[in-house]
Parts: structure tokens; sequence; C-alpha cells
């Protein structure tokens, strides 16, 4: 299995609503990542985490949340949004931690906060 | 400071033709990593080529080619008889060695293949 799955596939919230997505994934890989993309824009790396320890925050405002219950699945907890966050929040993973270790990436959740 | 840039926007070609998308770097180190990268439509991006700054030999891979030159500090990918199922957006990235958390992606470039 070399797929990473990502639930749900579009995501409609209100500024007010607490909500969460979902990353899955089975090739055994430590390294798991969060990336958020606008609209004709490169995406933007939020979150990493190794061996399941949050290893990198980008400075990312604290309404958005992850969590890593174990080495297979990655959450990323939403609360309080703006509009502004609406954009297609990626999922990513790699055999070990490193930017430069071969990424597989998740068809992405694409997220409107109305 | 570390800078990619893809000067093309959008590219437009009718297929079997030859394109290639520019990619140029900037970085005062001399250990990096560059990796090529493509999102079709569905969304996901997928992983195409990742080389280090000490191998700049020229890589083909069926109807792909990326042609490394650090004197130019540029790592351009050339597809050859383009087809339809090549339409994506395609992202040119750095990663320095010395900081192998961060990477830095370029604008992108939008390739449409016509029939």
């Amino acid at each position: 299995d070399t797929e990473v799955t990502q639930t749900p596939k579009h995501l409609v919230m209100g500024m007010t609503n607490k909500k969460s997505l979902k990353c899955e994934q089975h090739m055994g890989h430590r390294a798991m990542y969060w990336y958020k993309q606008k609209a004709k824009k490169p995406p933007e790396l939020m979150f990493v985490y190794s061996y399941e320890k949050l290893s990198i925050n980008e400075s990312v405002p604290s309404r958005f949340s992850p969590e890593c219950p174990n080495s297979s699945l990655l959450n990323l907890h939403l609360h309080a949004l703006q509009p502004e966050d609406s954009a297609l929040y990626l999922c990513a993973s790699s055999q070990e931690f490193g930017l430069n270790n071969e990424q597989f990436f998740g068809p992405g959740t694409r997220l409107t906060v109305l | 400071a570390q800078k990619v840039t893809q000067a093309q926007t959008e590219i437009s070609v009718v297929e079997k033709e030859d394109v290639t998308l520019d990619c140029v770097y900037e970085t005062r180190d001399t250990t990096y990593y560059l990796f090529w990268y493509k999102q079709p439509p569905s969304g996901e991006l997928v992983f195409l080529i990742r080389r280090n700054s000490f191998d700049e030999q020229n890589e083909i891979s069926g109807r792909y080619s990326w042609n490394f030159q650090k004197s130019t500090s540029s790592f351009n990918f050339t597809h050859t008889a383009s087809q339809v199922v090549d339409s994506a957006v395609y992202f040119c990235a750095l990663i320095l060695y010395s900081s192998a958390s961060k990477i830095i992606f370029g604008s992108g470039t939008r390739l449409s293949i016509r029939p």
C-alpha cells in the first residue's frame, strides 16, 4: 500500500465550528507532514511529526492543532478559523524525518471557511 | 537568502511537442537537494526526482529528462513528445542540507497539453 489517504475531501465550516482533518498512511513511514496550499500558490509547510513527536511547527496560529495518535495517523484539529484559512490542506509522509526525503502526498482536503 | 524561480507561469503546447520547464535556484550553500514534484488536477503532489548538489549527471526517465547545471544554478525539466496526461502544475523545490527542515518551492508552472 503506497497511498496516503485524507478525509474528508471537502469541508465547509463556519468560523465558530470545530472540525478535524484526518490523514492515514500504512507504508511504515516515520515522518508525517501537514501543508497548506492557497490557490495558484505552492504548498507551505505547517507541521512535521517524526516518530509521533512534533518536530517542526512553522509558526502556525493556535487555531490549528495537530495530533499524531499513532505512527499511521495524523489529525489536524480546526477551531475558530478565519475565511483566509480557506485552502487545500495536504498531508504527506516520508520514510524518515527530513524534507530531503521523498515525500508521498495525499489528495488533500479542500477547506472553505465561511 | 535561498530562492527558487520558475519564471514560466503557464505553458500550453500541442500533444507530441517537446517542452522544457525552467527552474533557477539561489543559495550560497554548497550542499543542497533539488526536487521536482507534479501536481495533477486530483490535488496530490507526486515526487518526480531528487538531485543532490554533488550529482550533476543528467537523468532520463522515459519521456522525461532533467538537466542540472550548477554553473547556471538551473535544474530544468524536459518532456519529450508530451501527452495530455502530462497536464499538471509542476513545482521545483530546494532543500538545504544545513536546514533539512525547510523546503523552498518555486511558484510552479502550469503545463497544459492540448490534443
